[in-house]
């Protein structure tokens, strides 16, 4: 069965410092890959997502995210973070066996510190 | 904004109630996902629907229903409460069927107590 697993439940990082997060995902097929990010009380935005062709994705905010079909991992990364990037962010694989429901990691809560 | 709408916000209501989440998708998205976030079991996938029919079930109960309407918005019906029901439950759209982009609501926090 697809499942993606985001193996930091917790990250701080200072403010101006790099950030990368981490994805790694089980699927047979090619994937379809989206990082979202959920500030407190908001719902999901769409950071960046991958369907095929260039393995490094551009998103919003700065954002960006490198697919590693030999590794089975879609990591998140931004060469600088600032204290607005604090929030959560999850990664998600589309899952066909599922219709085209997402399945979603547990998430990771990003805490940027001055 | 995402464009994607839902209502009520918030709700608060007792166990053994009945009560309705309502979602408008985005302008021309024809596929309506109700998810349902809690702490214990993160992102759920619960239904889906696509231009008004069933096409896609996850995890949901059975005391959970949910349709499509024919000018698209959606509407999930959650039954006989209980305590574990409380939860956020967000409703996302996208133009297809297909593996593509979903685009969610501000979602609505469901209180059970």
């Amino acid at each position: 069965a697809q499942s993606v697993t985001q193996p930091d439940i917790h990250i701080t990082v200072s403010e101006g410092a790099s950030l990368e997060l981490r994805c790694n995902y089980s699927y047979g097929a090619t994937p379809y890959l989206f990082w979202y990010v959920q500030s407190p009380g908001q719902g999901l935005q769409l950071l960046l997502k991958y369907f095929s062709g260039d393995t490094l994705v551009q998103g919003i905010k700065g954002f960006e995210a490198e697919f590693k079909r030999s590794q089975s991992s879609f990591n998140l990364r931004k060469p600088s973070v600032h204290w607005s990037d604090a929030a959560e962010y999850f990664c998600a694989v589309g899952a066909e066996q599922a219709g085209t429901a997402l399945i979603f990691g547990k998430g990771t809560t990003l805490s940027v510190s001055s | 904004d995402s464009g994607v709408t839902q209502t009520p916000k918030h709700l608060i209501t007792a166990t053994g109630q009945r009560v309705t989440l309502r979602c408008s998708p985005r302008s021309g998205d024809l596929s309506v996902y109700w998810y349902q976030q809690s702490l214990d079991q993160g992102l759920q996938f619960l239904i889906q629907y696509y231009n008004g029919e069933e096409r896609a079930k996850g995890n949901i109960l059975e005391r959970f229903s949910a349709q499509q309407f024919p000018d698209l918005h959606s509407e999930l019906n959650l039954s006989s409460l209980e305590l574990g029901d409380s939860a956020l439950y967000f409703c996302a759209s996208s133009v297809g069927q297909g593996p593509e982009t979903q685009y969610f609501g501000p979602g609505t926090r469901l209180l059970v107590l």
